[in-house]
Formats: structure tokens, C-alpha cells, sequence
């Protein structure tokens, strides 16, 4: 499979626990994004990164979340001490460049909720 | 004000009939356009482009009023399998990377 894998696809986590989301982008993109959306609306931009250098964080992404890319190819979310309003789906994509001229290829989402 | 704004529909209509979904957006400078589809519990998928001279797909066609700030998309001839959400999509200039979705608008196509 080439495309960008997200794992796990559901989470269901009591209020108050951490999570951790997994994403593997397209081998050969070196640009990775983090959105979230939830029902009914279009997603959010969380995070941006290159290679392994996060360049943007959306003031969406509270301190309770943090991104990670350590070495330039897979990346993780993480939500510490999760809240009912952080339930989504959570998207990550992946590019090889930036622009118009660049596909954006979405992964099939981790969904979460919390109870 | 939302940056990006759609009608939420739905909009039902037969199949072979033409629709077309506007959205409007709020950012003056934006660099880049893009209509995407949404299936039910899927991911966000590229649909097409949007130039400003106006670009054809098939029996997509996808429109740029910049003067406007507006962008439309034409469905010719629906088919059962055009059911699905369609998100208007802007990139700004100052942050190439990054895409602004609207909330999207709900197409459904009976037989």
C-alpha cells in the first residue's frame, strides 16, 4: 500500500486518559500535516511539518497536544489527559512540495472518542 | 466570519440532472483553489484544481471569481455516485501549505 496509513483507525478513551496516534505518510513526501475535523464541519489544520522540523502549530493545538516527526518519515499525535471536546477524526496527509502544483494525499483518519 | 464559506445543502436532485455548489472566501491574498469529496466517514479527496481562466473535468467544470471572492462547481449528468460532501478549499499565500476547508456541502443524487 503507497498511500498514508493511520493508525488506529477508531480510539475510544475515558476522560482524562492520553492517547497516541500513529501516521505514515508516502515514503517520498517530506511534508506531513495533522487536521481535525469533527461532524458536519470541514477539518482544521493542527500542524505542519518538513522532514522532521514542525514549522507551524494551529493555535487549535492546545498544550495538552503535542506532534511529533523524529526522523522525517512517520509521525505521532499524542492528547494528554483527553476531554470530550477532543473527540474527531483525525486526519494526517502528506505532500511533496507545497502549492497549488502539489497533490495532498489524506489518510483514511483515526477516529476518537471520548467518554 | 468563517473563511471559507459554503451552503450546507443538501442538495437532492435526479440522477442526469446539473448542479452547482458556490463558495465564497474571505482572504483577498489567497493563493490556490481546490474543490475536494468526501465520501461518508472517509477521507478528504482531491476533486480538481481551480485556475483562474476556469477549468473542465469531464462533467466537472470548477469557476474563479476573484474579483468576487467566489468559486463555484458545476455537476453535468449526476450519477448515483456523485453522492457525497464537497468541500471548497483555499490555500492562502502567506502559508502555501496550509488548506482551509469550508464545511462542505452535501450532495445527494436519487434514481
Amino acid at each position: 500500500d503507497t498511500g498514508v496509513s493511520q493508525d488506529p483507525r477508531h480510539k475510544i478513551t475515558k476522560r482524562g486518559q492520553n492517547v497516541t496516534f500513529r501516521c505514515d505518510p508516502i515514503s517520498e513526501h517530506n511534508r506531513l500535516y495533522w487536521y481535525r475535523q469533527t461532524l458536519g464541519q470541514g477539518p482544521e489544520f493542527l500542524t505542519y511539518f518538513q522532514n522532521e522540523a514542525q514549522l507551524e502549530k494551529s493555535r487549535l493545538l492546545s498544550d495538552r497536544f503535542s506532534a511529533e516527526r523524529p526522523k522525517g518519515s512517520f509521525s505521532t499525535l499524542e492528547i494528554q489527559r483527553t476531554e470530550q471536546g477532543d473527540s474527531a477524526m483525525y486526519l494526517c496527509a502528506s505532500s511533496l512540495g507545497t502549492g497549488q502544483d502539489y497533490g495532498y494525499t489524506f489518510g483514511s483518519g483515526t477516529r476518537l472518542t471520548v467518554v | 466570519r468563517k473563511e471559507v464559506e459554503q451552503d450546507p445543502g443538501p442538495f437532492n436532485v435526479p440522477e442526469g440532472a446539473t448542479v452547482a455548489f458556490n463558495c465564497t472566501y474571505s482572504n483577498s491574498a489567497s493563493q490556490s483553489f481546490f474543490w475536494y469529496r468526501q465520501d461518508c466517514r472517509k477521507e478528504p479527496k482531491l476533486l480538481m484544481s481551480v485556475y483562474s481562466s476556469g477549468n473542465e473535468d469531464g462533467r466537472f467544470t470548477a469557476q474563479l471569481n476573484r474579483a468576487s471572492q467566489y468559486i463555484s462547481l458545476l455537476i453535468r449528468d449526476s450519477k448515483l455516485s456523485d453522492s457525497a460532501t464537497y468541500l471548497c478549499v483555499v490555500m492562502p499565500t502567506d502559508s502555501s501549505y496550509k488548506l482551509i476547508f469550508g464545511s462542505g456541502t452535501r450532495l445527494l443524487v436519487r434514481p
